[in-house]
């Protein structure tokens, strides 16, 4: 089984809408991530998580907003989905120590149209 | 702010032939050094790091080495497969958390 799990993979949505992307690990750290990939800019920061309560802004948070709801679980919503957060978005773990680096999920495709 | 520059692609090789991506960062400080690679349709995972100067990172034929003086991380491998095709991202973290990335270089290696 996966160490971080994305659900779901792909989803197509309307502007406007409100979408959650949801994510899993069962490496047991405590850093989480969310990120976004759009091609030629590579991989932008959104959200980061040390832990359940520590919840920190990005570069590009505007319009995202986070949920830890356990060690284990980090999801990413869009309150109000526009064209231009069509993007792949990976979620990522990493544990404590200051060297290590990140694992990450598979990445979820969003288009908004 | 710290920042991460590769070189643009795509890179066309052949098999067996010799393979150079450049990465080139700046920071204010000693970040550690990592070359991630991304599959089709897969996350990116780490293929080798480098945590000080002087440093060798090496996985699977791939070598990378820390380079202060010229502020380099280049990425390179004697002679590619066609399962190397893929894209290559350079890396640094910055302090404890933070871990900026390059704009990624795609390879394809042709039979």
């Amino acid at each position: 089984d996966a160490d971080v799990t994305q659900t779901p993979r792909n989803r197509i949505t309307k502007t406007g809408k409100r979408i959650m992307l949801e994510c899993s690990q069962t490496k047991g750290h405590d850093r989480m991530y969310w990120y976004r990939q759009d091609p030629g800019l590579g991989l932008r920061l959104i959200y980061y998580s040390f832990d359940v309560k520590d919840i920190n802004k990005g570069e590009i948070s505007d319009g995202y907003s986070v949920s830890r709801q356990a060690q284990a679980k980090f999801s990413l919503s869009l309150e109000s989905a526009i064209p231009n957060q069509t993007a792949l978005y990976f979620c990522a773990t990493a544990p404590s120590a200051s060297t290590d680096t990140q694992y990450f999920g598979p990445g979820t495709r969003l288009t908004v149209l | 702010g710290d920042s991460v520059t590769q070189m643009e692609g795509p890179v066309t090789l052949s098999e067996e032939a010799f393979l150079t991506i450049n990465c080139t960062y700046t920071a204010t400080g000693y970040p550690s050094l990592f070359w991630y690679v991304q599959y089709p349709g897969e996350g990116l995972q780490l293929l080798l790091k480098a945590t000080k100067a002087d440093d060798k990172g090496s996985n699977k034929g791939f070598e990378a080495t820390y380079r202060k003086e010229t502020t380099s991380f280049h990425l390179e491998k004697g002679s590619v497969q066609v399962s190397d095709s893929a894209v290559y991202f350079c890396a640094l973290r910055e302090g404890t958390y933070k871990y900026i990335f390059g704009t990624g270089t795609r390879l394809k290696v042709l039979a």
